[in-house]
């Protein structure tokens, strides 16, 4: 089975700060990967997704992230954290087999300073 | 608009009773996904189904149960023997066979045994 390692279970940046949230994954084929936001007693709201078309994935609120497969990573960056960027953020991969599967890391928590 | 909808948004259920957790989505998405949340521990996943009137155990099954009789519904029933159930309780869905896309979720449902 799959699993998502996800570094520091806090992070916290200055506003205006370069965001850099890591996760790792454990299988040597590359899946679809997947970054989520959730806001206090929310649901969980997709950032971006790898789905193999390119290794630098933009995606919502200036966030990128960029599949390094020989390091098995998949690290959610932003050049210039805002204090609207404070959440819950969930690096997620899906299964190897079975793409309607999908295993979560368990999350980091992101607090931006003033 | 189309989305996920759980119900309620806060439950509290007495020792040993059973309780039941709404999902209903208006996708058209074929595959549900109940998952569990704790904090410090990601997202578990509960059941998944990927067809009406078919589900399949995740990783944390015992002491809950579902059905799917129809494509829209995949309520979730918390018994009397999950030992430990208060948690926030998220549902999921997404659309296999028309090109991959993410799984969207609903806004929860927090769980209390009082």
């Amino acid at each position: 089975a799959q699993s998502v390692t996800q570094l520091g279970s806090h992070v916290s940046v200055s506003e205006g700060a370069l965001v850099l949230l890591r996760c790792n994954y454990s299988s040597s084929v590359p899946p679809y990967l997947f970054w989520y936001v959730q806001y206090p007693n929310q649901g969980l709201q997709l950032l971006l997704k790898y789905t193999s078309a390119a290794t630098l994935v933009k995606g919502i609120n200036g966030f990128e992230a960029e599949f390094k497969k020989s390091e098995t990573s998949f690290h959610l960056t932003k050049p210039s954290a805002h204090m609207s960027d404070a959440a819950e953020y969930f690096c997620a991969v899906s299964d190897t087999y079975n793409f309607n599967k999908f295993y979560f890391g368990s999350g980091t928590k992101l607090n931006v300073k003033p | 608009d189309g989305g996920i909808t759980q119900s309620p948004k806060y439950l509290f259920r007495k020792e040993g009773q059973n309780v039941t957790l709404s999902c209903e989505q208006n996708l058209n998405h074929d595959a549900m996904y109940w998952y569990r949340q704790d904090p410090g521990q990601g997202l578990r996943l509960i059941y998944y189904s990927q067809i009406v009137n078919d589900f399949q155990k995740g990783d944390i099954a015992e002491g809950y149960s579902v059905s799917r009789e129809k494509k829209e519904s995949f309520p979730l029933t918390v018994t009397s023997a999950q030992k430990n159930p208060t948690a926030f309780y998220l549902c999921a869905s997404i659309s296999p066979g028309q090109g991959f896309t993410e799984a969207f979720f609903g806004q929860g449902t927090r769980l209390t045994v009082v």
